[in-house]
């Protein structure tokens, strides 16, 4: 079965703290994305990756195919970051995207 | 660059009458795509069109359907509107066929349905 696991579901910060979003699907992928929504509904894609590690700014994500496991991590973290940071996986025996159920973090000045 | 955009921003209808729902993709991008994100739900792939084609849907009724456009623009349609669509609506774009290419987001269509 198709699965994303998402972990933590909230997370609380404090300015400048090292933040760790991860997520964990069941079988294998062919492309894993992340995505952060704003209060308010606007989405945006932060990452798509299929092995190995991206960097974006403060933004780095990371994927372990064999583990089948992938981490955001948002380095000094800022209120500003404060959102519901979504996986989506792709998974090879699909066409569509499966969605995690969100991790929503706050950040606190 | 403009970004996918989508309207109405905000859509009130009662039960049993239709949406209608617009999406405008980010130039060059062929692919369009609809989700939806129901209240204490997460998102849902709705449909997904490719050169003016439906290549893939959901698990919704027919009541949800949809088309695109020559200029690729796209519209979501839903009949027959009960309580439980009430929902904010995105919409994406990618640039090639395929859900595994980046697919960029616009800002969302916000249907109540009374």
């Amino acid at each position: 079965k198709n699965e994303v696991e998402q972990s933590p579901q909230n997370l609380t910060a404090q300015e400048g703290e090292f933040i760790t979003i991860n997520c964990s699907y069941s079988v294998g992928i062919s492309a894993l994305h992340w995505l952060q929504q704003h209060p308010g509904g606007g989405i945006v894609s932060l990452f798509m990756l299929s092995s190995g590690k991206k960097k974006h700014g403060r933004l780095i994500a990371t994927i372990n195919i064999q583990e089948k496991h992938s981490s955001l991590h948002i380095t000094a973290s800022h209120p500003r970051d404060s959102a519901v940071y979504i996986c989506a996986v792709l998974f090879y025996n699909t066409d569509k995207l499966i969605f995690g159920t969100g991790t929503r973090l706050q950040v606190f000045p | 660059e403009a970004g996918v955009t989508q309207s109405p921003t905000h859509l009130i209808k009662t039960r049993g009458q239709q949406a209608t729902l617009r999406c405008s993709p980010i130039s060059g991008h062929t692919s369009v795509y609809w989700y939806q994100q129901a209240l204490g739900l997460g998102l849902q792939f709705l449909l997904w069109y490719d050169e003016g084609e439906e290549r893939n849907r959901g698990n919704f009724p027919p009541r949800f359907s949809g088309r695109q456009f020559p200029n690729y623009s796209s519209e979501l349609n839903v009949n027959a509107l009960e309580l439980e669509d009430s929902a904010l609506y995105l919409c994406a774009s990618s640039p090639l066929a395929g859900e595994n290419n980046e697919q960029f987001f616009g800002p969302g269509t916000r249907l109540t349905v009374l």
